[in-house]
């Protein structure tokens, strides 16, 4: 089955500077990659997503990266703010099923 | 707000006790998905219904089962609770079924088995 690695586990940024979290799979076979935020208390939510066919996608202040080839994906948060803060998780579909990352907890400091 | 809605919000009951944990997806979405998100295993995929039917299967235990109704909610029932059952429990729901669909999750159950 798929499986997902997620790194850092955490990660401290200043506020304005940028955090990359990365991701790599194992299914040849998957081709969505969604990212969720998860803040204290509440349900993951979708924040972005990238699709097989696609190289790169960007969001406003949020980007992801693909490389099929390499098997790996990546989240790029620019000018980072202090709501940013949450657990970040990266996911693979595999038939419909989503296998996450472990998360990665993003702390930003004014 | 993702649309989907959970009840009941925390559940605190002791072991060897059965619970029913209730879903509603988003207007419209077909399918529902059952997670559970605990310390040591992370966020792990449960079960999959679409339409009524179930549709894919994850780590779900023999002790836990679900269904989904004619209304399209959907109900999680965990049996015979044992310790390592406390975690959050996650619905999300989808437009489709298969791979690529956009999943919104609800804001979760969490169970505490004493």
């Amino acid at each position: 089955g798929e499986n997902v690695e997620q790194h850092p586990s955490t990660l401290s940024v200043q506020e304005g500077d940028s955090a990359v979290i990365k991701c790599t799979y194992s299914d040849s076979a998957s081709n969505y990659f969604p990212w969720y935020k998860q803040e204290l208390g509440k349900g993951p939510q979708l924040i972005i997503d990238i699709r097989s066919n696609v190289g790169e996608k960007k969001d406003q202040r949020i980007a992801v990266t693909l490389n099929k080839t390499a098997k790996h994906f990546s989240l790029h948060i620019t000018e980072t703010q202090p709501e940013d803060s949450a657990v970040y998780f990266c996911a693979a579909d595999s038939w419909g099923k989503l296998q996450f990352g472990a998360g990665t907890q993003v702390v930003v400091t004014p | 707000d993702s649309g989907v809605t959970q009840t009941p919000k925390h559940l605190i009951t002791a072991t060897g006790q059965r619970v029913t944990l209730r879903c509603s997806p988003r207007s419209g979405d077909l399918s529902v998905y059952w997670y559970q998100q605990s310390l040591d295993q992370g966020l792990q995929f449960l079960i999959q219904y679409y339409n009524g039917e179930e549709r894919a299967k994850g780590n779900i235990l023999e002790r836990f089962s679900a269904q989904q109704f004619p209304d399209l909610h959907s109900e999680l029932n965990l049996s015979s609770l044992e310790l390592g059952d406390s975690a959050l429990y996650f619905c999300a729901s989808s437009p489709r079924t298969g791979s690529g669909d956009e999943q919104y999750f609800g804001p979760g159950t969490r169970l505490t088995v004493t």
